[in-house]
């Protein structure tokens, strides 16, 4: 298994829509897990932390399944700026580094 | 907002070149990370710093990088002699603690195109 494994998609949605974006991890003993956006050529930026219970941040809910080691990201109500590459990341081995997968690429269209 | 900065946002050099990515970290963060994104592909962790040594870093991070964090304020990346390989966009990041408890902010980024 890759190390943090997400579908590059891209996702193409009409303005309004509901879409959802999954990652798998490969060590079942990582503690911390994020989903970052990054915009094309720019920084990634933090978007959420996803906690175990999962939670919920406006239009945007992540979610936690340590058992199938899969975390998920869903945007209701897709904005025309959410158009954008979402980062899966995991600080996989309890250190320094954060893991990031390749991204998923979101299109919303109007 | 306090913002991560670094410059150059483009360096181009020529092969066997030495170059010095430069960035100053938000001003009351401890954690300073170097990352790469070669395009099209995911962000790659280099090294991190701390209490002013290497806390990890990883299997990129070979004998021709280094960091330093030459005064207060800045925390460079060196690498003495580039290759065609090494084109990248690298990041800078820092964080007030260790970053998988707390958020890590990244600057702008430095293209490297290395000819």
């Amino acid at each position: 298994r890759k190390e943090v494994e997400q579908d590059p998609g891209p996702f193409n949605v009409p303005e309004g829509a509901t879409v959802a974006f999954n990652c798998t991890y490969s060590n079942s003993a990582s503690q911390s897990f994020f989903w970052y956006r990054q915009d094309c050529r720019k920084e990634p930026k933090l978007l959420m932390s996803v906690y175990s219970s999962g939670n919920e941040d406006g239009r945007f809910t992540a979610q936690l399944n340590r058992a199938s080691q899969y975390i998920s990201l869903l945007i209701r109500d897709s904005k025309l700026s959410d158009s954008a590459t979402y980062l899966c990341v995991v600080n996989l081995y309890s250190g320094y580094a954060l893991n990031f997968g390749k991204g998923t690429s979101l299109l919303v269209t109007p | 907002e306090p913002e991560v900065t670094q410059t150059p946002s483009h360096q181009v050099t020529q092969m066997g070149q030495e170059v010095i990515l430069r960035c100053v970290p938000i001003s009351n963060h401890l954690y300073f990370y170097w990352y790469r994104q070669i395009l099209g592909q995911k962000v790659e962790f280099l090294v991190s710093f701390y209490n002013n040594e290497i806390s990890e870093k990883s299997e990129i991070f070979d004998d021709q990088f280094s960091v330093e964090r030459p005064d207060g304020s800045n925390f460079t990346l060196k690498i003495r002699s580039t290759k065609l390989e090494d084109s990248a966009m690298y990041f800078c990041a820092s964080s007030e603690g260790h970053s998988g408890d707390t958020e890590a902010f990244f600057g702008q980024g430095t293209r490297l195109t290395v000819v």
